[in-house]
């Protein structure tokens, strides 16, 4: 149990366009996700935390408007990336947990995004 | 904020133990994971403590002293695959609703012949 997806699990895309990416809870219920940044042999980042019918909490420093989050039900967030740069390429990677859970954080399989 | 000390990398023979310590800071304490991370994978839950001491879990243990600020992961009879990085997680009921986790640096682990 306690699965997340994510969608693509890799993407190339030219500089100046969007790019979304699907985190999906395949079998449970998840009221909070949250979207992390990993650069090369670097720790894991958080960029934003978001929940279920509201909008997300940006973390310091990560432009709201660059990476926008909708979290329109309980097994779907998704993140776009918009008018994407080189410095955006990174492996992205989120995360849900179980509604009213106070444990441990599922991690889907991160998504490879590089900007050419 | 929180401050979240591991050592960078590590090195060890298969079949060995090791262990990987995990000093922290923070103001509302609710919990330390640690997770495990091969290259380009995505990081699997490994173990949690919220309570002073020991949890074991088959080769790999964790243990935890709050007063210390203080988490160390075991590992026992090591093996190949265990050539991972090893990220120790804290989460502050003080941010993020309680659920948000502060990642370290992680270490790197070798495992060797």
């Amino acid at each position: 149990g306690a699965v997340v997806s994510q969608h693509p699990s890799w993407v190339i895309c030219k500089s100046g366009t969007s790019v979304k990416i699907e985190c999906r809870s395949l079998d449970f219920q998840a009221t909070t996700m949250f979207w992390y940044r990993q650069f090369p042999k670097q720790s894991l980042m958080l960029m934003a935390t978001s929940n279920e019918g509201s909008k997300a909490t940006y973390e310091q420093g990560v432009e709201k408007d660059k990476f926008l989050i909708n979290h329109a039900s309980l097994t779907l967030s998704t993140l776009t990336v918009t008018s994407a740069h080189p410095e955006d390429s990174s492996f992205y990677i989120c995360s849900a947990s179980l509604a009213g859970g106070a444990h441990e954080q599922y991690f889907g399989p991160g998504t490879r995004l590089t900007v050419t | 904020g929180q401050n979240i000390d591991q050592p960078t990398e590590m090195t060890a023979t298969e079949g060995a133990i090791v262990q990987i310590n995990c000093t922290y800071q923070t103001s509302g304490f609710n919990g330390l994971f640690w997770y495990q991370q091969h290259a380009g994978e995505a990081p699997t839950f490994l173990s949690y403590n919220v309570l002073d001491g020991l949890e074991e879990k088959g080769r790999f243990s964790s243990f935890l002293s709050r007063s210390k600020g203080y988490s160390y992961l075991l590992l026992k009879e090591l093996q190949m695959k265990d050539s991972a990085s090893y990220l120790c997680a804290v989460r502050d009921i003080l941010t993020g609703g309680g659920n948000k986790l502060t990642f370290g640096t992680g270490t790197q682990l070798k495992v060797e012949l």
